[in-house]
């Protein structure tokens, strides 16, 4: 079945650095990847939409020139957060849509990514 | 705007016991909806989805859930929990236009007493 593997799986910084996190589809195209965000024992949030060669879209309340999404290809998505705080402190969570079943309504989720900000 | 809401931030129900958790979903259009499970530190992993093909929908580890269309609701049930069903598990709703992102519930905590 369809496979999407993020890494890293745990991440720490120092505050003010950038930490980029992957999120590539292993065995699929994905036309579209999602990242979420999701704070302890609380719900996964949407944070933004990427198409493959074009701009990600945001969700309100999302800063896009802290969270940089770059999908630079059909199988690689990757979320930068800039110059980290300890509120950025939560675990991320890709997901992406098989190319071939774009009409599909099923996603696969990656691993998702624990990061912590001293 | 289409959303789903979970009754019960936490459920306990001893092993062998009934599960089932509530979710209700609040969309115009006939949804899609879905159910994940999370165990601590990890994704999550599809247990089932409703489409319209049925509206009773079996899923992986014994677990089915009911779209009742009269009740906007789609819960979540297993016969008999065991041990190992203990975790997060989340409700969701699809659109059917635009992105189609998934939308997620509030999220039940499932314990399993011995």
């Amino acid at each position: 079945g369809a496979v999407v593997s993020q890494h890293p799986s745990w991440v720490i910084c120092k505050s003010g650095t950038s930490v980029k996190i992957e999120c590539r589809s292993l065995d699929f195209q994905a036309t579209t990847m999602f990242w979420y965000r999701q704070f302890p024992k609380q719900s996964l949030m949407l944070m933004a939409t990427s198409n493959e060669g074009s701009k990600a879209t945001y969700e309100q309340g999302v800063e896009k020139d802290k969270f940089l999404i770059n999908h630079a290809s059909l199988t690689l998505s990757t979320l930068t957060v800039t110059s980290a705080h300890p509120e950025d402190s939560s675990f991320y969570i890709c997901s992406a849509r098989d190319r071939k079943s774009s009409g599909a309504n099923v996603l696969t989720f990656g691993a998702g990514s624990r990061l912590t900000v001293l | 705007a289409q959303s789903v809401t979970q009754l019960g931030s936490h459920v306990s129900v001893s092993e062998g016991a009934l599960v089932l958790l509530r979710c209700n979903y609040s969309s115009s259009v006939p949804p899609y909806l879905f159910w994940y499970v999370q165990y601590p530190n990890q994704g999550l992993q599809l247990l089932l989805k409703y489409t319209s093909a049925a509206t009773l929908v079996k899923g992986i580890n014994g677990f089915e859930a009911e779209f009742k269309k009269s009740e906007t609701s789609f819960h979540l049930t297993k016969p008999s929990a065991h041990m190992s069903d203990a975790a997060e598990y989340f409700c969701a709703v699809m659109g059917d236009t635009g992105r189609r992102a998934l939308t997620f519930g509030s999220g039940t905590r499932l314990q399993v007493q011995p």
